[in-house]
């Protein structure tokens, strides 16, 4: 079946622009998460979703970033007034409920500030 | 908190030489750890875990790793590499105190297989 996809797959944008990031988890699953692979930073935890609960924010790394989850499904994250610093590649994954379960992620965003 | 350090940013072999890449985890509690691998332009795929049981754990593509509580460690290795497994290698700990599984990743070692 289909697994996680992400769009844009690159991004280009200018500093203080605002950029929205998409993610479409695995049918029937759960729990989404985005993750941020940045040069300086390596791979960090961002959000978590899991159902309609509230997320878990405690990754994201400035009140400029923000994410919302549709339906339990689709989810979009959101970063304000963009910095030169949020130059990364934004990955987002998905999992069954468990503890246990894989995470199955996408092939990521790569969003560039100029 | 729970850490991984990964003590290679970059290990160079030869095709079809043995490999082993190295991670030692940091946690006061018991562990869940994985080893992603990363091909270029490609999200993170799923090598092998441990959860559990067996400390020595088989996973895709001949690859293995073994977990030492004493040492805390989780090395990954290959004893026959082929140019194919040329990539990102991430070795990630389970941090499970909100109750799901959040990924805490090291570093990476980027495997340059040479003919």
């Amino acid at each position: 079946g289909a697994g996680v996809s992400q769009s844009p797959s690159n991004k280009v944008t200018e500093k203080g622009k605002d950029v929205e990031l998409r993610c479409d988890p695995i049918s029937g699953h759960t729990a989404l998460y985005w993750y941020r692979q940045s040069l300086g930073q390596g791979l960090e935890f961002l959000i978590y979703f899991q159902g309609n609960s509230a997320p878990d924010k405690s990754g994201l790394p400035s009140d400029r970033f923000s994410a919302e989850r549709t339906g339990g499904s689709v989810s979009t994250l959101t970063i304000q007034r963009t910095q030169q610093e949020d130059s990364a590649v934004y990955l987002c994954a998905s999992s069954s409920q468990g503890l246990d379960n894989e995470q199955f992620f996408g092939p990521g965003t790569r969003l560039t500030v100029l | 908190a729970q850490s991984v350090t990964q003590l290679d940013s970059q290990v160079p072999v030869f095709e079809e030489a043995p490999v082993e890449l190295r991670c030692n985890y940091s946690s006061s509690v018991s562990v869940y750890l994985f080893w992603y691998v990363q091909y270029p332009n490609q999200g993170l795929q799923l090598l092998l875990k441990y959860l559990s049981g067996s400390t020595l754990v088989k996973g895709i593509n001949g690859f293995e790793a073994e977990f030492n509580k004493s040492q805390t460690s989780f090395h990954l290795r290959k004893p026959s590499v082929h140019i194919s497994d040329t990539a990102e290698y991430f070795c990630a700990v389970s941090d499970r105190s909100g109750g799901y599984n959040k990924l805490i990743f090291g570093a990476g070692t980027r495997l340059a297989v040479h003919p």
